[in-house]
């Protein structure tokens, strides 16, 4: 079975600095990937997904990117962070039909 | 626009009881529907996955149901423990030409069992 390794598992930033979260995964290869936030009072909302290197789509306008350097890896990334880019990211990935989620990374921008 | 909705917002029940949480989605055109748990500070963990073309699924003291029909499914906790306190999220896959499974969540249940 697949592992989803996330980090950090903590972040605080400064608004106005640059940001990058890293997923990677186990047991799979070839996998999709999908990066979600988590917001306070908000429902879980899938921000990127890539189906292969090098190939990202992305679900809603925002202040974030993502790449896909390798099959196995998945990085967000911020050049200047806002406030209210402050959540929980949750990286996941699907075997089959079943979704599977990493640890996350809470982040806090002040 | 597609949406999931759970109720209730949040539920505390005694050790022992059976409980039911409530999901209900707008489109009947799904995929299949999960259903996660959440404790805080952490990440989803799958409990049950249903396809479109089921009705049930069991793991456990849980089971789900899927009525696409009428858009609902239900996830049925049986002789509830103080270790089954958490947040429980449901998703729904929706069918589509597209080759990724994008998630759309409900708020979650926030579910105390105390004992």
């Amino acid at each position: 079975s697949q592992t989803i390794h996330q980090w950090p598992a903590t972040l605080v930033q400064p608004v106005g600095s640059p940001l990058s979260l890293e997923c990677t995964v186990e047991g799979t290869s070839n996998p999709n990937l999908y990066w979600y936030r988590q917001a306070a009072g908000r429902g879980l909302q899938l921000l990127f997904y890539s189906v292969g290197i090098g190939q990202i789509s992305s679900e809603v306008p925002q202040n974030l990117s993502a790449s896909r350097p390798q099959d196995r890896q998945f990085i967000l990334s911020s050049k200047k962070l806002l406030l209210s880019d402050s959540g929980f990211y949750l990286c996941a990935t699907d075997t089959g039909n079943e979704q599977y989620f990493g640890p996350g990374t809470r982040l806090t921008v002040t | 626009k597609q949406e999931v909705t759970q109720i209730p917002a949040a539920l505390s029940v005694p050790e022992g009881e059976n409980l039911v949480l409530n999901c209900s989605f707008t489109d009947s055109a799904i995929y299949n529907l999960q259903w996660f748990r959440q404790d805080p500070g952490k990440g989803l963990t799958s409990l049950l996955l249903i396809q479109s073309s089921q009705r049930e699924q069991t793991s456990g003291r849980l089971n789900a149901s899927l009525d696409k029909s009428s858009g609902r499914s239900t996830l049925y906790i049986a002789a509830s423990q103080p270790g089954d306190s958490a947040t429980y999220l449901c998703a729904v896959r929706y069918a589509g030409g597209t080759s990724y499974g994008k998630l759309t969540f409900g708020q979650g249940t926030i579910l105390t069992v105390h004992p």
